[in-house]
């Protein structure tokens, strides 16, 4: 059975630079079929995509965060990563690493599967 | 970049109740529209996978429909499990969800 698990800081000061990883057991980041990528939650409101990463290296980031975000990958050691930088406040949620389903698919912006694995979340809190 | 719109953003309802919640594509998304459970402290999980296609192990009281830029999703006999917030999620074009429905014991 896939796990997805987050692991990281629970708390971060402002301006500096957030950073998160999904380890992944019960199956390989490095398949073909396979997207992954990070989900956020503030406190008490919606999901916001921010991002997703397939083995290769290929990445695909939400417009509203692309200029602060960072997602890679080491197949080595089935993880994918997550680094925000210049946190602020409004940067404070639980962050869910997930998994999308494409076998057909190899080019990252074209797979259109549903989230079907998602880790339990972290909280990370931005504060001084 | 496409909005996605819920309603209602909660309801009240009884065991046994038929439910539905409804979400909105600021364009036209095909099919690419899926619908999740989110409980507290717990991550989402996916409920309804290309407007209508019921993911394994969900419970077939649980239905989806619609096409283009209207969806529902549709309780037909609401359970106390049941009781959770949900959300919609397009990907036709990265993956924006919608603003989520609590539905609330009535």
């Amino acid at each position: 059975q896939l796990q997805l698990q987050e692991s990281g800081p629970g708390l971060v000061k402002p301006s500096e630079t957030l950073s998160l990883t999904c380890t992944v057991s019960g199956g390989s980041i490095s398949s073909s079929s396979y997207y992954w990528g990070w989900i956020r939650q503030p406190p008490g409101k919606g999901l916001e995509w921010i991002g997703s990463i397939y083995y290769s290296g290929s990445t695909y980031y939400n417009p509203s965060l692309k200029s602060r975000v960072t997602i890679s990958v080491d197949t080595s050691k089935n993880q994918f990563s997550l680094k925000l930088s210049s946190v602020t406040a409004a940067d404070t949620a639980v962050y869910y690493c997930a998994r999308r389903n494409c076998p057909t698919i190899r080019t990252i912006r074209l797979c259109r599967a549903p989230w079907d694995y998602w880790g339990q979340g972290t909280l990370v809190t931005v504060s001084s | 970049d496409i909005q996605m719109t819920q309603s209602p953003s909660s309801l009240s309802a009884s065991v046994g109740d038929r439910v539905t919640i409804t979400c909105r594509a600021s364009q036209s998304i095909s099919s690419y529209l899926n619908w999740y459970q989110q409980k507290p402290g717990k991550a989402p999980k996916l409920l309804i996978y290309a407007a209508s296609s019921l993911q394994s192990g969900v419970p077939s009281r649980f239905s989806g429909s619609g096409s283009g830029t209207d969806f529902t999703l549709t309780i037909s006999s609401l359970q106390p499990e049941d009781f959770a917030t949900y959300y919609c999620q397009q990907s036709y074009s990265t993956a924006n969800f919608g603003g989520g429905t609590k539905v609330e014991i009535k």
